[in-house]
Order: structure tokens, then sequence, then C-alpha cells
């Protein structure tokens, strides 16, 4: 099962962040945090992850609170294009730590 | 070059037809994956394939047979496949299993079973 909890949708309006937020309460030690996220009828695509720290690149920015029991997935300027399905997974290090993905949350981008 | 390529993008087959899917990289990862995904639904792991040895079969029905030939190529052979089996096969590659990595995924092959 799906260690993450969701908002099954959000909206955002174009040009706006998007503040997407993630619940992993059970987190454990060695287990990353992982965001993937589904356009549709594409194969998921990798956006970012993190362990302890916050982590930018170019897609988005990822923040981790310090007791790591939550996460937000920030898309500073969110286009028509990043409406998706945003999935967060909780993925153990070790050699058997598969991507077991959630329900996600459908993000829609507006004008 | 970051692209997972699958083949054929879309098939149609009777509940008596054998087929397979194919999967390529080139990307020099070791480590592969099958996925099923059903409408609405998010993908669920069915096999993972590491170093072209099968690591993982998640409990998958055997109708379903993997194939790993060589490291740059994944195949899934199907055979007396069911109507509820229908649903979007997706493959991805890493360059590893353990640690932190990305799996990159391919745009997935649509089945309906007939």
């Amino acid at each position: 099962d799906a260690k993450t909890t969701q908002p099954p949708s959000m909206d955002c309006a174009e040009g706006r962040a998007a503040n997407l937020p993630c619940n992993h309460s059970t987190i454990s030690g060695n287990e990353y945090v992982y965001w993937y996220r589904q356009i549709h009828s594409q194969g998921p695509q990798y956006i970012i992850h993190g362990l302890k720290n916050n982590e930018t690149n170019e897609m988005a920015s990822l923040i981790i609170t310090e007791d790591r029991k939550s996460s937000t997935l920030i898309l500073p300027h969110a286009t028509l294009r990043d409406t998706a399905v945003y999935y967060c997974i909780v993925r153990d290090g070790g050699s058997q730590g598969n991507l077991i993905f959630g329900k996600g949350t459908k993000l829609s981008v507006k004008p | 070059d970051t692209e997972v390529t699958q083949t054929p993008k879309h098939l149609v087959m009777g509940m008596t037809n054998k087929k397979s899917l194919k999967c390529e990289q080139h990307m020099g990862h070791r480590a592969m994956y099958w996925y099923k995904q059903k409408a609405k639904k998010p993908p669920e792991l069915m096999f993972v394939y590491s170093y072209e040895k099968l690591s993982i079969n998640e409990s998958v029905p055997s109708r379903f047979s993997p194939e790993c030939p060589n490291s740059s190529l994944l195949n899934l052979h199907l055979h007396a496949l069911q109507p509820e089996d229908s649903a979007l096969y997706l493959c991805a590659s890493s360059h590893q299993t353990s640690g932190a990595y990305e799996q990159y995924f391919g745009p997935g092959t649509r089945l309906t079973v007939t």
C-alpha cells in the first residue's frame, strides 16, 4: 500500500505557484520522498526527490518538514502544460524499495 | 538520450492470441521494469529485472511472461489473456535498484483484450 496521503485534486491559476502537499507520517529514516507526474495518456515523468534537505531543480522545489512527516512540491510558475496527476511516493533506499504509486493529486492549471 | 521506447503503441488481441510487448532503452541502465495501469488508477509494479535477471515478480499470473534478452531490451510475452487484462502497460528503466535513483518511463502500450 502507498505510504502517502495527497488531496485528490487542486486548481492553480496559470503563472502562479502550485503548492502540492503530501503527508507521509510513517516515513522511516532511510526512505526517500519522490515526486512523479503523469500527463494524460503518457508515461510518468520523474520530477524530484529528497531525503532530509530541501531540493530544487529546473522543474520544481521540494520542501520537506524537519520531522519528515510531510512535504510540499512547488511548481514556481505553473503553465497549462503542468496539468497532470502528481504522485508523491515514499521509497526505501534498499534494493527492494520500489515505487508504489498512490492515487496522486490531479492538478488543473487554469488560464 | 533519456528515452525509453515501447512498441506497439496500441494492441488489440483476442483471448487465444499470443503477442509480445517490446521495450528498449539506450541509457546504459541495468534495471528495467514492467508496470500495469488500469484506467483512472495509478501504475502497479509487475516485474523488475536487475542486470538481466528477474529480481521481483509481484505475483503476476503466468499468462504474462517477461524476458530480458540483453541489458537494453525488455519484452513482455502475452498468452491467453482475459478482458480484465486490458490496460496501459508501462516500461521503465533506471541505473540501479538501490539508493536514490530516477526511473525513466516509456509512453506505454495500450492493450485491449477482446
